[in-house]
């Protein structure tokens, strides 16, 4: 069993929808949680990161950690044809960007 | 110009070839990282290096190896390739200072096909 699970998409929505991307992870010990963004033929880039449970808002994106379910979200409201992107969930137990634990990406895809 | 560059974008190579992979960073940070990433499994850290005299290996090291030349560089090699090298490689960077997850910046990859 892999340490983060991830659905791997596609997933196509409208424009203007909200749009919930995923993980699961089965290690108790995470505590800090992030979402990478790559664009096709980029490399991911930090879209956001929390440490610990709770949520944490920037502009059109929201992210969300459960410990107790060992889920994590990621929001976007009002979608737009530009985030259209693989969206990679990342974990880990210690502040080290060594010890990262990679999902393995969902593919988005914004209809205009 | 890239703060994280990659050489080559792309190569096709041949089993039992040696390859080169090379990254080079304007970012001044000390840590530089080798991921792969294959589809539905995601990036997988191959090496990483805290400063140019600390070499770490990874979760798939083997059949790997890694040099850092510089606190700017950092290459990586597959002495003897094989087809199931056939992946997008990632050189990626860090700064301890930058937050507590130490944020990763990545280049724009290295696509490699091995026959």
């Amino acid at each position: 069993q892999k340490e983060v699970e991830q659905d791997p998409g596609p997933l196509s929505v409208p424009e203007g929808a909200i749009v919930s991307l995923n993980c699961t992870y089965s290690n108790s010990a995470f505590q800090y949680f992030m979402w990478y963004r790559q664009y096709s033929r980029k490399g991911p880039e930090l879209l956001m990161y929390t440490y610990s449970s709770g949520n944490k808002e920037d502009g059109r994106f929201t992210a969300q950690v459960d410990k107790s379910s060992k889920y994590i979200s990621l929001f976007i409201r009002d979608s737009q044809p530009s985030d259209s992107a693989t969206y990679l969930c990342a974990m880990s137990a210690r502040s080290s960007a060594s010890k990262i634990i990679f999902g393995s990406g969902t593919r988005l895809s914004i209809r205009p | 110009d890239a703060d994280v560059t990659q050489t080559p974008r792309n190569r096709i190579t041949k089993t039992g070839k040696r390859i080169m992979l090379e990254c080079s960073q304007t970012k001044g940070h000390d840590r530089m990282y080798w991921y792969r990433q294959d589809p539905g499994l995601g990036l997988q850290l191959i090496y990483y290096s805290f400063d140019v005299k600390d070499i770490n290996k990874g979760e798939i090291s083997d059949g790997y190896s890694v040099s850092r030349q510089a606190q700017a560089k950092f290459s990586l090699s597959l002495e003897s390739a094989i087809p199931n090298q056939t992946a997008l490689y990632f050189c990626a960077t860090s700064d301890w200072g930058q937050g507590p997850t130490g944020e990763l910046f990545f280049g724009e990859g290295s696509r490699l096909t091995v026959l």
